[in-house]
Order: C-alpha cells, then structure tokens, then sequence
C-alpha cells in the first residue's frame, strides 16, 4: 500500500511558468514532509519541508502548500527555469521513517 | 561540505552472483537507510540502522539480501543471489534521526543481466 499518492506524473511547464505537484497521504501520524529533487544520475536532495502545524512555507522560488484536514500537500515552483528540469518526489515522515511518493518528472521548457 | 560516499557507482553483475555495494555516512549520523529505486519510481526503504542496529528490515528480502553496519560507521549491502528484478539503483542515506535532513549518496545502478 503506497503511504504517500503523487501526481502528476509527469509535468511540462514553459519557462517562467508555475510547476504544481500535488501529494497526499492516509496517516494522519505524518509529522514532517521534504520535498526533494533528483538530477539524473544522483541521489535526491533535499529541496523544502514543511510541519504541519504551519499551511504554508516559502524558500526563493519554492512553496509547499500544506492543508492538514484534506491530508494534502503540494510544492510550487515560481518562474521555472529549465534548470528546475529533474525529477521531484515528496516524502512523509514519522517514526524516524520516511516514505515517499512516486515522482514528478518536470521538463521546463526553453 | 560532508557528503555521503556510496560504492561503487554502477555494478553489471550476472545472475546468480553475489554483489556488495558500501556507503560512508556522513560523520556523526547515527541513522542510516538503505533505499531500492526502481526506474520512475520513488524510493523503498529496504533497511534502517541506528547506530549499528537494524531498527527496520521489514521489506528487506531476506532470503538473498543482507546488511550490516558492524562499528556503526560504514554500512554494506549484499545480494546473493542476484536476480534479474533485483536491477535498480541502490541508495545511501544519514542523518542524525529524529526531524533532521536525509542525506543521500549518489546511489550505485546496479543492471543484473
């Protein structure tokens, strides 16, 4: 049973654009959830994370939205750059765990 | 900056063979995971340390995989014997536990031909 549900896919974005990725989760026992992005070839880094005791956490370019009663969160990306082009995943935690959802591979587009 | 080393980097091996893979933590994180990550999706704990206990194994198969991490340091995960679904690529992290950042390594591909 997957813990944390990803979409979309994939995503294709024009530069200066909004990237939204959208992630939601059961276990209400979550307490922590990164984001992170992976460049081919290496491992993921972490991008922005959020409590939830907070809706709403900014970093440059990067939001997470964070809505606790609908068990939902997503990562925006302002003015994307085809440098923002990598796959993003978001992760759960709780219990020294972490579970993540399946990716969002992001092409921005030139 | 500290980074979490993984080796090697990539792996062909074929079936039926044994194959090891090593990660170095970042110094002083006691928390160390080793995740399976298949082509498009997103990473699978297989294995969780603290210090150098397993505190989960639960989706290890442990009928062919195997780790350690003996002084709590540096960690090893072995397969034998490989098999064919056992390609993806293999990933590193630590952390010093609780709500801190996890920090992976490069991971190594592993391709089981």
């Amino acid at each position: 049973q997957q813990q944390v549900k990803q979409s979309p896919q994939s995503l294709i974005v024009q530069k200066g654009g909004i990237s939204i990725i959208n992630c939601a989760y059961e276990n209400t026992a979550f307490d922590y959830f990164p984001w992170y992005q992976q460049f081919p070839g290496k491992g993921p880094a972490l991008l922005i994370a959020i409590r939830p005791d907070v809706s709403e956490k900014k970093e440059g370019r990067f939001t997470i939205s964070f809505n606790k009663s609908a068990k939902q969160f997503s990562l925006h990306i302002m003015d994307s750059q085809p440098g923002d082009s990598a796959t993003y995943f978001c992760a759960a935690y709780n219990f020294n765990k972490f579970y993540f959802g399946s990716g969002t591979k992001l092409n921005v587009k030139p | 900056e500290a980074e979490v080393a993984q080796s090697p980097r990539y792996k062909i091996t074929e079936k039926s063979q044994a194959v090891a893979f090593w990660c170095d933590p970042i110094s002083g994180h006691a928390t160390l995971y080793w995740y399976r990550q298949i082509l498009g999706q997103g990473p699978e704990l297989l294995v969780q340390f603290q210090d150098e206990s397993v505190v989960d194994d639960s989706q290890l198969p442990k009928d062919r995989f195997s780790a350690e991490r003996l002084k709590g340091v540096d960690s090893t995960l072995k397969i034998q014997p490989a098999e064919l679904g056992d390609s993806a690529m293999y990933l590193c992290a630590s952390s010093f536990g609780g709500y801190t950042e996890a920090f992976f390594g490069q991971g190594t591909r592993l391709t089981v031909v």
